[in-house]
């Protein structure tokens, strides 16, 4: 059974710092890996798709790693900004029904001006 | 192009009560999957439809069903509501050929009193 972890569960950094999330994940037969933005009682926004054949992906001030040997995903962030400041949560997809993804519990943001 | 619209976005109802909430995807996707996200989780797959057939339902009590139209629009119908289901309530669509990106709506929620 596919478990995702995200850590740390909660971050605060003062403004233009660059910092790293991290996602786990139990199981390494994926079919992609995404990571989402949630502002508090909102929806998700789709920031970054990795397929399971790829090992990054970028963009603007983003850029996600996924390791699927070991388990892994970082999203890394550089030059953090007070807009920053959101819930983020990776999504694994299975290799059989990629709609069908299993969320981690989120790490949330705080970005201090 | 409109994304993903659920309605309503706010609901309140009562222990025993029926509730059906609604779902249009983005024009042209034919992928719907139901997502449960309880405060504090991350969320939860309920179900999936493509092509108006279930193609995968998550771990959730026959109380929960839905459906799809000819339009792609989706139904979720929770029967006998419980103070537990009370919740933000996700859909998301993906296109054909989209990697399995997953695109979300702003949800509903849901409180069961």
């Amino acid at each position: 059974k596919q478990e995702v972890t995200q850590i740390p569960a909660a971050l605060s950094v003062p403004e233009g710092e660059n910092l790293v999330l991290n996602c786990s994940f139990t199981d390494s037969a994926i079919y992609n890996l995404q990571w989402f933005r949630q502002d508090p009682g909102k929806g998700l926004t789709s920031l970054l798709l990795i397929q399971s054949s790829q090992r990054e992906q970028t963009s603007g001030r983003l850029n996600a790693s996924l390791d699927k040997s070991s388990g892994r995903s970082t999203l890394y962030i550089a030059a953090s900004q007070p807009g920053d400041s959101a819930t983020y949560l990776c999504a694994v997809g299975r290799e059989t029904s990629y709609d069908k993804v299993i969320f981690g519990p989120g790490t949330s943001l705080s970005v201090i001006p | 192009d409109a994304g993903v619209t659920q309605s309503p976005t706010h609901l309140i109802k009562t222990r025993g009560q029926h509730v059906t909430l609604r779902c249009s995807p983005i024009s042209g996707h034919k992928s719907v999957s139901w997502y449960q996200q309880v405060l504090g989780q991350g969320p939860q797959f309920i179900f999936q439809y493509y092509e108006k057939e279930e193609r995968g339902r998550g771990n959730f009590p026959d109380r929960f069903s839905a459906r799809q139209f000819p339009n792609y629009s989706s139904e979720l119908n929770v029967n006998a509501l419980l103070l537990g289901d009370s919740a933000l309530y996700l859909c998301a669509s993906s296109p054909p050929g989209g990697g399995g990106k997953l695109f979300f709506g702003s949800g509903t929620q849901l409180s069961v009193l």
